[in-house]
C-alpha cells in the first residue's frame, strides 16, 4: 500500500536559517505529492504539489522537487520565519490509470519551531 | 471564494452519546473525504464518497456511519462515543477525479467526556 515517511519533529531553528524537511515515500504508479501545513489551531492546508517526475512545487518561498529516482519529496526555504512555525505534512495520493480519485495517505507531520 | 465549511466548529459530549458532524464541499466538488486527526497524530481516513455514493473505505469504527447527499453535503453520525474518539475531524472536498490535492474544512473538534 502507500505510505509516507518523514522525519519527526520538533525542528527548532533560527530566524533566516535554511530548512530541510525529508520525505520519502512508498507508492505503486505515479501518485501526485503534497506538502500540507497547520497551523496551531486550524485546519491542513495545501502548500504546494507536484503531480509527475521531476515537477517542482513551489509556494511562500518553499520548494520541494518530485524525485521518483530516490522517492522523495523534501520539503526545503532558504530562510525561515517566526510566522513559519507549524506542523508540516507529506502526503501523496495515489493516481488510478484512466483518472480517477484517490485518498490522501499523510506523514506523521514535522513540527518546526522558528525562534527569534 | 468560497471554502469547505464544516459544523460545528466544536462539540463536547458525553460517554456513549451520538454526534453529528456536517460538512458541505466547494460548489461543484462532487468527492468528499473524512479523516480523523487525534491529538499529536497524522490525519487517519476514515471513509469518502464520490456522486453520493461510498468510495473509499478506511480505517471507520462500525459505529460510525456517513453518507452524501443530493446537494453533495456529507455527514458523519457517531454513535456510542468514546473517550478515544475526542479527536479533530476534517472533511475535504475535490473534483471529480482530480487527484491534484484536496481543499480541507477547518474541522470540527469532537471531546468526548
Amino acid at each position: 500500500g502507500n505510505s509516507v515517511t518523514q522525519m519527526e519533529g520538533p525542528v527548532t531553528l533560527s530566524e533566516e536559517a535554511f530548512l530541510t524537511i525529508n520525505c520519502t515515500y512508498t507508492a505503486t504508479g505515479y501518485p501526485s505529492l503534497f506538502w500540507y501545513v497547520q497551523y496551531p489551531g486550524e485546519g491542513l492546508q495545501l502548500l504546494l504539489k507536484a503531480t509527475k517526475a521531476d515537477d517542482k512545487g513551489s509556494n511562500k518561498g518553499f520548494e520541494a522537487t518530485y524525485r521518483k529516482e530516490t522517492t522523495s519529496f523534501h520539503l526545503e526555504k532558504g530562510s525561515v520565519q517566526v510566522s513559519d512555525s507549524a506542523v508540516y505534512f507529506c502526503a501523496l495520493s495515489g493516481n488510478l490509470l484512466g483518472g480517477g480519485y484517490q485518498k490522501v495517505t499523510f506523514g506523521i507531520g514535522t513540527k518546526l519551531q522558528v525562534i527569534p | 471564494a468560497a471554502g469547505v465549511i464544516q459544523s460545528p466548529r466544536h462539540l463536547i459530549k458525553e460517554k456513549r452519546e451520538t454526534a453529528t458532524l456536517k460538512c458541505y464541499p466547494i460548489p461543484r466538488h462532487d468527492t468528499v473525504y473524512w479523516y480523523q486527526q487525534g491529538p499529536g497524530q497524522d490525519p487517519q481516513f476514515l471513509i469518502s464518497f464520490y456522486e453520493k455514493m461510498q468510495s473509499d473505505k478506511g480505517s471507520i469504527p462500525d459505529r460510525f456511519s456517513a453518507q452524501q447527499f443530493s446537494d453533495y453535503h456529507s455527514e458523519l453520525n457517531m454513535s456510542s462515543l468514546e473517550l478515544g474518539d475526542s479527536a479533530l475531524y476534517f472533511c475535504a472536498s475535490s473534483p471529480n477525479r482530480d487527484s491534484y490535492g484536496y481543499t480541507f474544512g477547518s474541522g470540527t473538534r469532537l471531546t468526548v467526556v
